[in-house]
C-alpha cells in the first residue's frame, strides 16, 4: 500500500532557506510522478509542479517556476520541495501527492507539512 | 491555463439530502482528465472521482460524477454526516494542472 509521509511543521524567518520532504513508505517509488499542492490559510488547493521519480524530469507550474524547486532521491524514495529564499507569502500547507496517468487525478496524498514564514 | 469555476460556493444542506455540485471549465476537458477531490478540516484532500464519472477505491456509491466538455457534476445522493466537507474538481488536460475552487456543503 502506498503511503507518502511528510515532513514535520517548519517555522521559519524571510529569506531562510528550506526543504520539506515526502517520503514513500510502501510502493516502489520509481514508477510514479510525484506532485506537490499548496493550500494557503483558508483558501483552495493550487498545483505547484510535479517530478517523474523515473528519470527526476519536473514539471512546474507557470505560477511556481523559478520560486521553488522540486527533486527526488531514489535511493531512499524521498521526494523534496526547496526555497532558497522564503518570503511571509509562502506561508502554508503544502502536500505531495501521487500523479496517476492511468487515471489524471491525485489518488494517494500526504498528510501535509505546515510551513510558517514570519519574522 | 483552463479555469475551472465550481458552484455554488456554499451548500447548506440537510442528512438525507441529495447534493448537486457543479464545475464549469473555460475551454472543453475530456471526461477522462476530470477528477473530484473532497477534504475535511485539518485533513489532505481524497479523490472521490476520476474520468468525469469512475469511483476511486473505498468510495461509495453515493457519490456519483458526471458531465462532458465543459460542464461536470458531482452528486452525493444522500448526505451522510461524514460527508459535510469541501469538493474540489481538477482538470489536466494540459499543463498546469489546475483546481477549482471549491463548494463548501455545510450542515443546514
Amino acid at each position: 500500500e502506498v503511503q507518502l509521509v511528510q515532513s514535520g511543521a517548519e517555522v521559519k524567518k524571510p529569506g531562510e532557506s528550506l526543504r520539506i520532504s515526502c517520503k514513500d513508505s510502501g510502493y516502489r517509488f520509481t514508477s510514479y510522478w510525484i506532485s506537490w499542492v499548496r493550500q494557503m490559510p483558508g483558501k483552495g488547493l493550487e498545483w505547484m509542479g510535479r517530478i517523474d521519480l523515473s528519470d527526476s524530469y519536473t514539471n512546474y507550474s507557470p505560477s511556481f517556476q523559478g520560486h521553488v524547486t522540486i527533486s527526488a532521491d531514489k535511493s531512499i524514495s524521498t521526494a523534496y520541495l526547496q526555497w532558497s529564499s522564503l518570503k511571509a507569502s509562502d506561508t502554508a500547507m503544502y502536500y505531495c501527492a501521487r500523479w496517476r496517468e492511468d487515471i489524471v487525478a491525485l489518488d494517494v496524498w500526504g498528510q501535509g507539512t505546515t510551513v510558517t514564514v514570519s519574522s | 491555463e483552463i479555469v475551472l469555476t465550481q458552484s455554488p460556493g456554499t451548500l447548506s444542506l440537510s442528512p438525507g439530502e441529495r447534493a448537486t455540485l457543479s464545475c464549469r471549465a473555460s475551454q472543453s476537458v475530456s471526461s477522462s482528465y476530470l477528477a473530484w477531490y473532497q477534504q475535511k478540516p485539518g485533513q489532505a484532500p481524497r479523490l472521490l472521482i476520476y474520468g468525469a464519472s469512475s469511483r476511486a477505491t473505498g468510495i461509495p456509491d453515493r457519490f456519483s460524477g458526471s458531465g462532458s466538455g465543459t460542464d461536470f457534476t458531482l452528486t452525493i445522493s444522500r448526505l451522510e454526516p461524514e460527508d459535510f466537507a469541501v469538493y474540489f474538481c481538477q482538470q489536466y488536460v494540459s499543463s498546469p494542472l489546475t483546481f477549482g475552487p471549491g463548494t463548501k456543503v455545510d450542515i443546514k
